[in-house]
Protein backbone atom coordinates (compact mmCIF):
# COMPACT_ATOMS: atom_id res chain seq x y z
CA UNK A 1 0.00 0.00 0.00
CA UNK A 2 1.11 3.41 -0.70
CA UNK A 3 2.59 5.59 2.39
CA UNK A 4 4.42 8.72 3.02
CA UNK A 5 5.60 8.76 5.89
CA UNK A 6 7.40 12.27 6.92
CA UNK A 7 10.13 13.14 9.48
CA UNK A 8 9.23 14.46 13.07
CA UNK A 9 8.25 17.45 14.47
CA UNK A 10 10.92 20.83 14.73
CA UNK A 11 11.31 23.54 16.77
CA UNK A 12 13.48 26.32 15.06
CA UNK A 13 14.55 29.85 15.47
CA UNK A 14 13.72 33.06 13.12
CA UNK A 15 16.32 33.23 10.40
CA UNK A 16 17.08 29.23 10.53
CA UNK A 17 16.19 26.81 7.79
CA UNK A 18 14.24 23.60 8.18
CA UNK A 19 14.24 20.51 6.04
CA UNK A 20 11.63 18.23 6.81
CA UNK A 21 11.48 14.52 4.77
CA UNK A 22 9.03 12.53 3.24
CA UNK A 23 10.00 8.60 2.28
CA UNK A 24 7.76 7.08 -0.23
CA UNK A 25 6.31 3.46 -0.40
CA UNK A 26 4.41 0.86 -2.10
CA UNK A 27 5.01 2.25 -5.77
CA UNK A 28 7.62 3.89 -8.16
CA UNK A 29 9.37 7.13 -6.39
CA UNK A 30 9.85 8.26 -9.66
CA UNK A 31 6.74 7.79 -11.20
CA UNK A 32 4.28 10.85 -9.52
CA UNK A 33 5.36 14.32 -8.75
CA UNK A 34 5.59 15.20 -4.95
CA UNK A 35 3.88 18.52 -4.27
CA UNK A 36 4.21 20.22 -0.54
CA UNK A 37 0.96 21.86 0.96
CA UNK A 38 1.05 23.63 4.38
CA UNK A 39 -1.54 24.31 6.96
CA UNK A 40 -1.28 27.01 9.49
CA UNK A 41 -2.56 26.74 13.30
CA UNK A 42 -6.00 26.99 12.18
CA UNK A 43 -6.03 28.35 8.65
CA UNK A 44 -6.45 26.41 5.63
CA UNK A 45 -4.32 24.65 3.20
CA UNK A 46 -1.50 26.21 1.28
CA UNK A 47 0.24 24.75 -1.95
CA UNK A 48 3.84 25.48 -1.72
CA UNK A 49 5.51 23.73 -4.63
CA UNK A 50 6.15 19.76 -6.43
CA UNK A 51 9.34 18.05 -7.63
CA UNK A 52 9.43 16.04 -10.21
CA UNK A 53 11.13 12.80 -8.13
CA UNK A 54 12.48 11.60 -12.18
CA UNK A 55 13.76 14.83 -13.43
CA UNK A 56 14.34 16.57 -10.15
CA UNK A 57 12.90 19.87 -11.93
CA UNK A 58 10.71 21.96 -9.69
CA UNK A 59 8.08 24.49 -9.35
CA UNK A 60 7.68 26.62 -6.52
CA UNK A 61 4.22 29.09 -5.75
CA UNK A 62 5.54 32.73 -6.21
CA UNK A 63 5.06 33.20 -2.52
CA UNK A 64 8.14 30.67 -1.60
CA UNK A 65 10.66 31.16 -4.21
CA UNK A 66 13.80 32.01 -2.95
CA UNK A 67 13.30 30.36 -0.05
CA UNK A 68 12.28 27.04 -0.45
CA UNK A 69 14.27 24.12 -2.02
CA UNK A 70 13.05 20.71 -3.03
CA UNK A 71 14.75 17.87 -3.61
CA UNK A 72 14.79 14.19 -4.00
CA UNK A 73 16.99 11.10 -3.53
CA UNK A 74 15.56 8.03 -5.89
CA UNK A 75 17.71 5.90 -3.82
CA UNK A 76 15.74 5.86 -1.14
CA UNK A 77 12.23 6.82 -2.26
CA UNK A 78 12.50 10.05 -0.39
CA UNK A 79 11.34 13.85 -1.01
CA UNK A 80 13.18 17.04 0.69
CA UNK A 81 11.61 20.38 1.33
CA UNK A 82 14.31 23.04 3.28
CA UNK A 83 12.52 26.23 3.98
CA UNK A 84 15.09 29.09 4.74
CA UNK A 85 14.94 32.44 6.55
CA UNK A 86 12.41 31.26 8.58
CA UNK A 87 9.84 33.37 10.48
CA UNK A 88 7.32 33.10 13.05
CA UNK A 89 4.51 33.07 10.10
CA UNK A 90 6.00 29.94 8.52
CA UNK A 91 4.64 28.00 11.66
CA UNK A 92 2.46 25.48 9.87
CA UNK A 93 2.47 21.70 9.54
CA UNK A 94 3.66 20.91 6.44
CA UNK A 95 2.65 17.98 4.27
CA UNK A 96 3.83 16.44 1.29
CA UNK A 97 0.92 14.83 -1.22
CA UNK A 98 1.57 12.79 -4.31
CA UNK A 99 -0.16 14.03 -7.06
CA UNK A 100 -1.90 12.03 -10.06
CA UNK A 101 -3.36 13.33 -13.16
CA UNK A 102 -4.74 12.02 -15.67
CA UNK A 103 -6.53 14.47 -18.86
CA UNK A 104 -8.86 16.46 -17.43
CA UNK A 105 -8.33 14.77 -13.74
CA UNK A 106 -5.86 15.81 -11.39
CA UNK A 107 -5.16 15.37 -7.52
CA UNK A 108 -3.72 14.68 -4.44
CA UNK A 109 -4.53 10.84 -3.99
CA UNK A 110 -2.12 9.61 -0.79
CA UNK A 111 -0.80 12.67 1.86
CA UNK A 112 2.14 12.42 4.28
CA UNK A 113 1.17 12.27 7.89
CA UNK A 114 2.06 15.75 8.51
CA UNK A 115 4.98 17.80 10.43
CA UNK A 116 4.58 20.83 12.73
CA UNK A 117 7.55 23.53 12.39
CA UNK A 118 7.94 25.69 15.09
CA UNK A 119 9.33 28.82 14.73
CA UNK A 120 9.77 31.11 17.91
CA UNK A 121 12.69 32.45 19.27
CA UNK B 1 -8.36 34.91 -11.03
CA UNK B 2 -7.02 31.66 -9.44
CA UNK B 3 -8.97 32.14 -6.03
CA UNK B 4 -11.54 29.52 -5.13
CA UNK B 5 -14.08 30.82 -2.82
CA UNK B 6 -15.97 28.54 -0.53
CA UNK B 7 -18.39 29.28 2.28
CA UNK B 8 -16.60 29.54 5.39
CA UNK B 9 -19.36 26.98 7.26
CA UNK B 10 -22.14 25.03 6.87
CA UNK B 11 -24.84 22.45 8.86
CA UNK B 12 -27.13 19.67 8.03
CA UNK B 13 -28.88 17.56 9.66
CA UNK B 14 -28.03 14.05 10.60
CA UNK B 15 -29.18 11.81 8.17
CA UNK B 16 -29.95 15.29 5.65
CA UNK B 17 -28.16 16.11 2.49
CA UNK B 18 -25.87 18.84 2.00
CA UNK B 19 -24.21 20.39 -0.64
CA UNK B 20 -20.57 22.56 -0.38
CA UNK B 21 -20.06 25.10 -3.29
CA UNK B 22 -16.27 26.02 -4.52
CA UNK B 23 -16.55 29.13 -6.89
CA UNK B 24 -13.63 30.50 -9.23
CA UNK B 25 -12.90 31.27 -12.68
CA UNK B 26 -10.51 27.94 -13.31
CA UNK B 27 -12.77 25.90 -12.64
CA UNK B 28 -14.45 26.59 -15.98
CA UNK B 29 -12.05 24.88 -17.63
CA UNK B 30 -10.47 22.36 -14.59
CA UNK B 31 -12.02 19.87 -12.53
CA UNK B 32 -12.23 20.46 -8.45
CA UNK B 33 -10.77 17.62 -6.32
CA UNK B 34 -12.45 17.52 -2.68
CA UNK B 35 -10.66 17.06 -0.07
CA UNK B 36 -12.37 15.72 4.04
CA UNK B 37 -9.75 17.28 6.64
CA UNK B 38 -10.49 15.83 10.37
CA UNK B 39 -9.40 17.86 13.27
CA UNK B 40 -5.34 16.43 13.39
CA UNK B 41 -5.44 14.70 10.78
CA UNK B 42 -3.70 14.73 6.97
CA UNK B 43 -6.43 15.89 4.10
CA UNK B 44 -8.28 12.91 2.63
CA UNK B 45 -9.07 12.96 -1.13
CA UNK B 46 -13.30 12.18 -1.64
CA UNK B 47 -14.01 13.26 -4.73
CA UNK B 48 -11.77 14.23 -7.88
CA UNK B 49 -12.74 15.09 -11.73
CA UNK B 50 -16.23 14.67 -12.96
CA UNK B 51 -17.55 12.71 -10.06
CA UNK B 52 -14.98 9.87 -9.26
CA UNK B 53 -14.44 8.67 -5.64
CA UNK B 54 -11.21 6.86 -4.49
CA UNK B 55 -11.62 3.23 -3.13
CA UNK B 56 -13.06 3.52 0.24
CA UNK B 57 -15.35 6.68 0.28
CA UNK B 58 -18.66 5.95 0.81
CA UNK B 59 -20.89 6.69 -1.99
CA UNK B 60 -23.31 9.43 -0.41
CA UNK B 61 -20.14 11.54 -1.51
CA UNK B 62 -20.65 13.21 -5.19
CA UNK B 63 -19.50 15.92 -7.18
CA UNK B 64 -20.79 18.14 -9.90
CA UNK B 65 -19.75 21.01 -11.67
CA UNK B 66 -21.28 23.70 -13.71
CA UNK B 67 -19.39 27.25 -15.01
CA UNK B 68 -17.53 28.48 -12.44
CA UNK B 69 -18.68 25.89 -9.31
CA UNK B 70 -17.78 22.83 -8.38
CA UNK B 71 -20.13 21.56 -5.87
CA UNK B 72 -19.83 18.30 -3.29
CA UNK B 73 -22.76 16.56 -1.68
CA UNK B 74 -23.30 14.72 0.82
CA UNK B 75 -26.62 12.25 0.65
CA UNK B 76 -27.80 11.30 4.21
CA UNK B 77 -25.13 12.56 6.07
CA UNK B 78 -23.35 10.92 9.12
CA UNK B 79 -21.96 12.14 12.17
CA UNK B 80 -18.71 11.17 11.15
CA UNK B 81 -19.05 13.45 7.93
CA UNK B 82 -18.39 16.20 10.30
CA UNK B 83 -14.84 18.08 9.18
CA UNK B 84 -13.32 20.31 6.84
CA UNK B 85 -13.73 20.56 3.59
CA UNK B 86 -11.59 21.98 0.79
CA UNK B 87 -11.42 22.29 -2.76
CA UNK B 88 -8.70 22.35 -4.94
CA UNK B 89 -8.01 23.03 -8.70
CA UNK B 90 -5.87 24.41 -11.04
CA UNK B 91 -3.73 28.09 -10.77
CA UNK B 92 -3.23 30.22 -14.21
CA UNK B 93 0.34 28.29 -14.24
CA UNK B 94 -1.09 24.72 -14.61
CA UNK B 95 0.11 24.19 -11.12
CA UNK B 96 -2.74 22.56 -8.95
CA UNK B 97 -2.06 25.90 -6.64
CA UNK B 98 -5.31 27.10 -5.82
CA UNK B 99 -7.01 25.68 -2.40
CA UNK B 100 -10.53 26.95 -1.11
CA UNK B 101 -10.62 28.78 2.06
CA UNK B 102 -12.75 25.18 3.30
CA UNK B 103 -16.36 24.93 4.72
CA UNK B 104 -16.45 23.52 8.22
CA UNK B 105 -19.24 20.89 8.05
CA UNK B 106 -21.34 20.61 11.24
CA UNK B 107 -23.76 17.94 11.67
CA UNK B 108 -26.55 18.47 13.89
Amino acid sequence: QVQLVQSGAEVKKPGASVKVSCKASGYTFTGYYMHWVRQAPGQGLEWMGRINPNSGGTNYAQKFQGRVTMTRDTSISTAYMELSRLRSDDTAVYYCARFDSSGWYQYFDYWGQGTLVTVSS
Amino acid sequence: SSELTQDPAVSVALGQTVRITCQGDSLRSYYASWYQQKPGQAPVLVIYGKNNRPSGIPDRFSGSSSGNTASLTITGAQAEDEADYYCNSRDSSGNPGVFGGGTKLTVL
